[in-house]
């Protein structure tokens, strides 16, 4: 069965802090994403990764960076936490041409005090 | 700049039917996709028109309409699990360009 984990559903996270939202898949797949999606505004991309070491970035990366070190691993880091960032983030990921069909972790919802 | 409508709200009752309607403008297109989430659940992946008619999936059809650049996702009789919210998302181009999705459409199925 396909899988995406990430490694927490709740995260609280204090202004200034780095945070490290991890994401795995079991699929082999070539392509990875993160997402954020926040009430009214739908799923915006903040990164997304075709390759081991490659990153694109997507709509909305300011205050993000990413790591894909392994074929199955795509990380996301806040490097210096702050407010506007709370919202929940979702990691995604798709074969090399199935980009029409990819599929979800479970979410991580972080709140940045 | 990549744009999708699609309606924020549509209440429906159980046994009916219901369309959820997608507009696009983008640059390049090569395909539709819907997504379904329920409340704090992950979007999980429908259907995918890559080319203009209807594809059906049990009580699920999608259509698209690739001169009038218009999609909608069709839901025959409607269950209240069917609750959720829907995304429409464009794929640009057949290589590695990423989804563009939709804001979404809140489905409210009333008994």
């Amino acid at each position: 069965d396909v899988k995406v984990t990430q490694s927490s559903r709740y995260l609280v996270k204090r202004t200034g802090e780095k945070v490290f939202l991890e994401c795995v898949q079991d699929m082999d797949h070539e392509n990875m994403f993160w997402y954020r999606q926040d009430p009214g505004l739908g799923l915006r991309l903040i990164y997304f990764s075709y390759d081991v070491k490659m990153k694109e970035k997507g709509d909305i990366p300011e205050g993000y960076s990413v790591s894909r070190e392994k074929k199955e691993r795509f990380s996301l880091i806040l490097e210096s936490a702050s407010t506007n960032q709370t919202s929940m983030y979702l990691c995604a990921s798709t074969t090399a041409g199935g980009y029409y069909e990819q599929y979800f972790g479970p979410g991580t919802r972080l709140t940045v005090t | 700049g990549q744009s999708l409508e699609q309606p924020s709200e549509v209440t429906a009752v159980e046994g009916a039917i219901v369309q959820i309607n997608c507009t696009y403008q983008t640059s390049g297109f090569y395909g539709l996709s819907w997504y379904q989430q329920h409340d704090g659940g992950a979007p999980t992946f429908l259907s995918y028109n890559g080319l203009d008619g209807l594809e059906e999936t049990g009580r699920f059809s999608s259509f698209l309409s690739r001169s009038d650049s218009y999609g909608y996702l069709l839901l025959q009789e409607l269950q209240m699990k069917d609750s959720a919210s829907y995304f429409c998302a464009v794929k640009r181009d057949s290589g590695n360009t990423p989804l563009v999705f939709g804001k979404g459409t809140r489905l409210s199925v009333i008994a």
